[in-house]
């Protein structure tokens, strides 16, 4: 079955220091997503493309955060500086077009990176 | 702006009983609803989904119920096995966009 890859699986950084994850979505899938899940709290979307290009970027903290998806398949977020309320799971999800079609647009995530910002 | 809440922050069921969990929203117009669960270090993982036109929508042991008039969505597991035990996420859905409630811990009891 087709999955949505994620790296690293488990990152601890200090204050300060930059961090990155990478997203590899389910192939053919257009549309990704970056989440962030705080302990407690439900998958919060910090930002979606569609294909390369940036369609809700809103709730993404830009002058810490950013993210690309250069050719409009993998994607990378970075957290520069990461700052201790950083620390919580990163989800990467995918869609393709035909679920949403469908009518209900179902998300498959990968397992998350977990980060722990000291 | 799109709410959905979850109130109850964790059920204990009994294993073979019916675990209910319940989801309420503000708004439902041409939308849709999902319910989503979520083992520890994983990702969530779609269970089953509702349009906001439809009542009931049903897959195995998992059932969906949409009050329309309440505004509440809850999902029906019958009968509850071990393997349920995760946190679950209701969520709303309006085009390609997903807003998540803050989830319910789910606990069977052998």
């Amino acid at each position: 079955e087709a999955e949505v890859a994620q790296s690293p699986r488990y990152k601890i950084t200090e204050k300060s220091q930059a961090v990155a994850f990478w997203c590899d979505p389910i192939s053919g899938h257009a549309t990704l997503y970056w989440y962030r899940q705080i302990l407690g709290q439900g998958p919060e979307l910090l930002v979606q493309f569609q294909d390369e290009s940036v369609v809700d970027d809103s709730q993404l903290p830009k002058d810490r955060f950013s993210a690309e998806r250069l050719k409009g398949v993998d994607s990378t977020l970075k957290i520069q500086p990461a700052e201790l309320g950083d620390s919580a799971m990163y989800l990467c999800a995918s869609s393709s077009r035909e679920t949403v079609l469908s009518g209900a647009n179902v998300l498959t995530f990968g397992a998350g990176s977990r980060l722990t910002v000291l | 702006d799109q709410q959905v809440k979850q109130n109850s922050p964790s059920l204990s069921v009994q294993e073979g009983r019916i675990s209910i969990l319940n989801c309420d929203y503000t708004n439902s117009m041409f939308d849709y609803f999902l319910w989503y669960k979520k083992y520890p270090a994983e990702g969530p993982t779609f269970l089953i989904s509702i349009s906001s036109i439809k009542d009931k929508n049903e897959d195995g042991r998992f059932t969906v119920f949409l009050n329309k008039s309440a505004k509440h969505l809850s999902l029906h597991i019958v009968p509850s096995q071990p393997g349920d035990s995760a946190v679950y996420f209701c969520a709303h859905g309006r085009y390609e966009k997903l807003t998540f409630g803050t989830g319910t811990r789910l606990t069977i009891i052998p």
